[in-house]
């Protein structure tokens, strides 16, 4: 079985950039797509990243993801922050032997 | 607008059995594979069953298999959970979501399941 290994927790200020790394930790990152998911304090999860690099409709093109294959790594970007995108980010990725898994989260405190 | 609602959340004994629910509107619902994840009081998402666009094809995270059943009906837009021999560690939000079989598209809102040792 892999496991997805993010950050604990990342701090930017206001209109700067942050990067949230995804590490796989067996197998190709390449292999299979990988999502991210935003959940906002006591609220539901919603998908800003799909497909590796896909933004759904109504995500702000702040909103990136990339794929690393040197360092077997996901990440998230997400330009010009806001107030409003503190919240908990997760990478999510399969294979055939583990339909889905999920990193253990990344909280964004944007201060 | 699509909307996923969970419902059968609850409070249960340990070693007791709950069934979920979760009704989708707004989308095409026989074209969507199916999903649960739950979360832990305070703690990140953990994915735990999916099951393809027509039901024939379901898959279980390790710590539910042979535990949890997972099913839907599609020409009531709506899929089950049945959660047999529930353990404290079941203890959870268990979000209902549509998508593929590599992403979500769509979450639900969530049902706390609460098992009481």
């Amino acid at each position: 079985n892999f496991m997805l290994t993010q950050p604990h927790s990342v701090s930017e200020s206001p209109g700067k950039t942050v990067t949230i790394s995804c590490t796989r930790s067996s197998g190709s990152i390449v292999s299979n797509y990988v999502q991210w998911y935003q959940q906002r304090p006591g609220s539901s999860p919603t998908t800003v990243i799909y497909e590796d690099n896909q933004r759904p409709s109504g995500v702000p093109d702040r909103f990136s993801g990339s794929i690393d294959s040197s360092s077997n790594s996901a990440s998230l970007t997400i330009s010009g922050l806001k107030t409003e995108d503190e919240a908990d980010y997760y990478c999510q990725s399969y294979d055939s032997s583990n339909p889905w898994v999920f990193g253990g989260g990344t909280k964004l405190t944007v201060l | 607008e699509v909307q996923v609602v969970e419902s059968g959340g609850g409070l249960v004994q340990q070693g007791g059995s709950l069934r979920l629910s979760c009704a989708a509107s707004g989308l095409t619902f026989s074209r969507y594979w199916m999903h649960w994840v739950r979360q832990a009081p305070g703690k990140g998402l953990v994915w735990v069953s999916r099951i393809n666009s027509d039901g024939r094809s379901t898959n279980y995270a390790d710590s539910v298999k042979g535990r949890f059943t997972f099913s839907r009906d599609n020409a009531k837009n709506t899929v089950y959970l049945q959660m047999n021999s529930l353990r404290a560690e079941d203890t959870a939000v268990y979000y209902c979501a549509a998508g593929g079989n590599s992403e979500i598209d769509y979450w639900g809102q969530g049902t706390l399941v609460t098992v009481s040792s």
